[in-house]
């Protein structure tokens, strides 16, 4: 199936400073790019999703960015905070396809 | 409350004893799923269903079975356990559709297989 690689695995920020984290893709087809956050010891949840015809999504603190040509997308996130702490996923969804396939996540430790 | 739900949350089972963990949402969602979560490969999707009667293989599905008899009920099968299927598993739910929308995930059910 398709094959998402996310980076980087790790990320320690200082609180206040911007984070990004990237994924590239292979299959041109592909229409959907969710971002997931999972606190320690919690379930994941959407955070931020983008879809094929956009660009560049924004809510509040955190931006996805997504450049087709060059199969890779984006998560921003802006004057971070401890509780920004957290494993962060990358997903996409095939085109043709009937499921979600996910990066392999990014620790991110926001240090006061 | 709209949620997913899954049972047992934690469980130490030994190899080849046979095991079932539930999962269950209220959401009238019509696509259900399941992962599994190993360090390091994050989120791998062991089997999926698009509703009631029709499911399909994941990524991983070899030592797994599910059956979705029902609209809410989508059961997590292993019939005979081993220790390479100690993990943490998400069973997650969906409105409708193939996977491009919002995933409701179920708080997790830690699994080890001694």
């Amino acid at each position: 199936g398709e094959n998402v690689e996310q980076h980087p695995s790790t990320l320690s920020v200082q609180e206040g400073d911007s984070a990004v984290i990237k994924c590239t893709y292979s299959d041109s087809a592909s229409n959907y790019f969710p971002w997931y956050k999972q606190e320690l010891g919690k379930r994941p949840q959407l955070i931020i999703d983008i879809r094929s015809n956009v660009g560049e999504k924004k809510d509040q603190r955190i931006a996805v960015t997504l450049n087709k040509t060059a199969k890779h997308f984006s998560l921003h996130i802006t004057e971070t905070q401890p509780e920004d702490s957290a494993v962060y996923f990358c997903a996409l969804h095939p085109g043709g396809g009937n499921k979600l396939t996910f990066g392999t996540g990014t620790q991110l430790k926001v240090e006061l | 409350e709209a949620q997913v739900t899954q049972n047992p949350r934690y469980l130490i089972t030994v190899t080849g004893k046979k095991l079932t963990v539930t999962c269950s949402q209220n959401m009238n969602h019509e696509y259900m799923s399941w992962y599994r979560q190993d360090p390091g490969l994050g989120l791998r999707q062991i089997y999926y269903s698009m509703n009631v009667e029709v499911t399909d293989k994941g990524d991983v599905p070899e030592g797994y079975k599910v059956s979705r008899k029902e609209k809410r009920n989508f059961p997590l099968i292993l019939e005979s356990p081993s220790p390479n299927q100690t993990s943490l598993y998400f069973c997650a739910s969906m409105l409708a559709g193939g996977g491009a929308d919002t995933q409701y995930f179920g708080p997790g059910t830690r699994l080890t297989v001694l």
